[in-house]
C-alpha cells in the first residue's frame, strides 16, 4: 500500500481481555517494527521483524505481549490479559531492510485499558 | 549502553522566532543520528539525517550538525511557522533498529 496502516486506531478494553493490533507494512518492505508511545516515556522499542522471524524480541515486555509476522506482509501484536499499564499507543513502522532507518511509520493504535 | 537524551518540553515560541531542540547522544563510534517529527494525529516520519560527524542534515528550514566533540545534535529553524508545531524525536540506530529520545512538543504561537 501507500503507506503504513495500521488498525484499530482506537480500542478500549476491559481488564483482562486479550487484544490484538495489525500493521499492514509498505509493500516490498521486509523489515517491520513495534513500538510503544507512552505518556512521558517516549518511544519505547518492542519488537522487530525481517520477513518472517523476529531476530530482536528484546522489548517485549513480558510474556502477555507476543507478535507475529505472515507472508513477509502484515503483522499482529497480541496483548494477553491486558492490564491498565497496557494503555498506549502502539506503533507499527516498515523500513526497505533492516539497516535502512528511514523507517515509515503508522499513525498507531492507541490502547485503553479500562 | 547507547542512548540519546533530548530537552524536556513543552517548547513555546512565538511565530518566526528561532528554535534550538538539544539533543545529546551516547554511543560506541560515529553511528547515523536522525530527528523525527510526529505531527498531530499523523505518524513519525524522518525530517533529516546526518551519517557522519561534521555533516549537517536539513529539511523544511532545520538543519542540524553532527559534532563529535560534544557528543550533540541539536535541531535548528531560523523562523518558526504555525505548521511546525509537532513533536519532534531525536534518535539513534542501535543495531537493526532505531532508538528516540523522550520527544520534545513544541507549541507555535501565531
Amino acid at each position: 500500500g501507500a503507506g503504513v496502516s495500521q488498525s484499530p486506531s482506537n480500542k478500549v478494553t476491559e481488564k483482562g481481555k486479550d487484544v490484538e493490533l495489525r500493521c499492514d507494512p509498505i509493500s516490498g518492505h521486509t523489515a517491520l517494527y513495534w513500538y510503544r508511545q507512552s505518556l512521558g516515556q517516549g518511544l519505547e522499542f518492542l519488537i522487530y521483524f525481517q520477513g518472517n522471524s523476529a531476530p530482536d524480541k528484546s522489548g517485549l515486555p513480558s510474556d502477555r505481549f507476543s507478535a507475529e509476522r505472515t507472508g513477509g506482509s502484515v503483522s499482529t501484536l497480541t496483548i494477553q490479559r491486558t492490564q491498565q499499564e497496557d494503555s498506549a499507543v502502539y506503533l507499527c513502522a516498515s523500513s526497505l531492510n533492516r539497516r535502512d532507518y528511514g523507517y515509515t511509520f503508522g499513525s498507531g493504535t492507541r490502547l485503553t485499558v479500562v | 549502553g547507547d542512548s540519546v537524551t533530548q530537552m524536556e518540553g513543552p517548547v513555546t515560541l512565538s511565530e518566526e522566532a528561532f528554535l534550538t531542540i538539544n539533543c545529546t547522544y551516547t554511543a560506541t563510534g560515529y553511528p547515523s543520528l536522525f530527528w523525527y517529527v510526529q505531527y498531530p494525529g499523523e505518524g513519525l516520519q524522518l525530517l533529516l539525517k546526518a551519517t557522519k560527524a561534521d555533516d549537517k542534515g536539513s529539511n523544511k528550514g532545520f538543519e542540524a550538525t553532527y559534532r563529535k566533540e560534544t557528543t550533540s545534535f541539536h535541531l535548528e529553524k531560523g523562523s518558526v511557522q504555525v505548521s511546525d508545531s509537532a513533536v519532534y524525536f531525536c534518535a539513534l540506530p542501535l543495531g537493526d533498529k532505531i532508538i528516540f529520545g523522550k520527544g520534545t512538543r513544541l507549541h507555535i504561537l501565531p
